[in-house]
């Protein structure tokens, strides 16, 4: 089945305890992204990743890093959580070109005390 | 940037009843996209519809891009269509989906 998986599904944690959310797609997309969702704020960008070893900022990537060793991988790592980090994330992924169709994870929710 | 503005922000219906949820969008788009977030906060992929009209069951979607906007059609709500509806959207030389602000359905029994 063609898909998005994130693990952890929940966490809970405390500040400045680092977190790594794991991200895995096996549709061979090139492009991979986390969003954040909060209420009010909608769903915002965090990084991007056209391919393997190229990455980017999008909106929001304060307090947050990712890498791309792999195609169909893409953690997003908090070094040192903060209460302000407490959302909801999403991992998505598509084929390269923005025209196609993005397809999402089931999310994370993520706690940080 | 672009702005994506979603009508009605709230929604209520009895079971049975037909919908249509608007999105308006400020500039030309490469992309539209419709999601449902269920409660458990899933987003599920309804429509892949930059132009044109598809139906997918109980839904159908129409993306008019010259005159800028998309309706999503649910007919017939069931309970199990509450949630929240976006549209998301990708445009100019850009890579990121812009989403709207959503529609929050609630479908009564």
């Amino acid at each position: 089945e063609a898909q998005v998986t994130q693990n952890p599904r929940y966490l809970i944690t405390v500040t400045g305890k680092k977190l790594t959310v794991t991200c895995s797609q096996n549709m061979n997309h090139e492009y991979m992204s986390w969003y954040r969702q909060d209420p009010g704020l909608g769903l915002r960008q965090i990084y991007y990743s056209m391919n393997v070893e190229v990455t980017d900022k999008g909106d929001v990537p304060e307090g947050y890093k990712v890498s791309r060793k792999e195609k169909r991988n893409f953690p997003l790592i908090l070094e040192s959580p903060s209460p302000n980090q407490t959302s909801l994330y999403f991992c998505a992924s598509r084929r390269a070109g923005g025209y196609n169709e993005q397809f999402f994870g089931p999310g994370t929710r993520l706690t940080v005390l | 940037g672009i702005q994506v503005e979603q009508s009605p922000p709230d929604l209520i219906l009895q079971e049975g009843a037909n919908s249509t949820l608007r999105c308006n969008f400020s500039d030309s788009v490469n992309n539209l996209q419709w999601f449902h977030q269920n409660p458990w906060g899933q987003l599920i992929n309804l429509f892949y519809i930059p132009s044109g009209t598809k139906q997918n069951g109980r839904l159908s979607a129409t993306t008019v891009a010259t005159e800028r906007y998309s309706l999503l059609y649910i007919s017939s709500s069931q309970t199990t269509d509450s949630g929240v509806y976006f549209c998301a959207v990708v445009w100019g030389a850009g890579n990121m989906l812009t989403f709207g602000g959503g529609t929050r359905l609630m479908v009564k029994p």
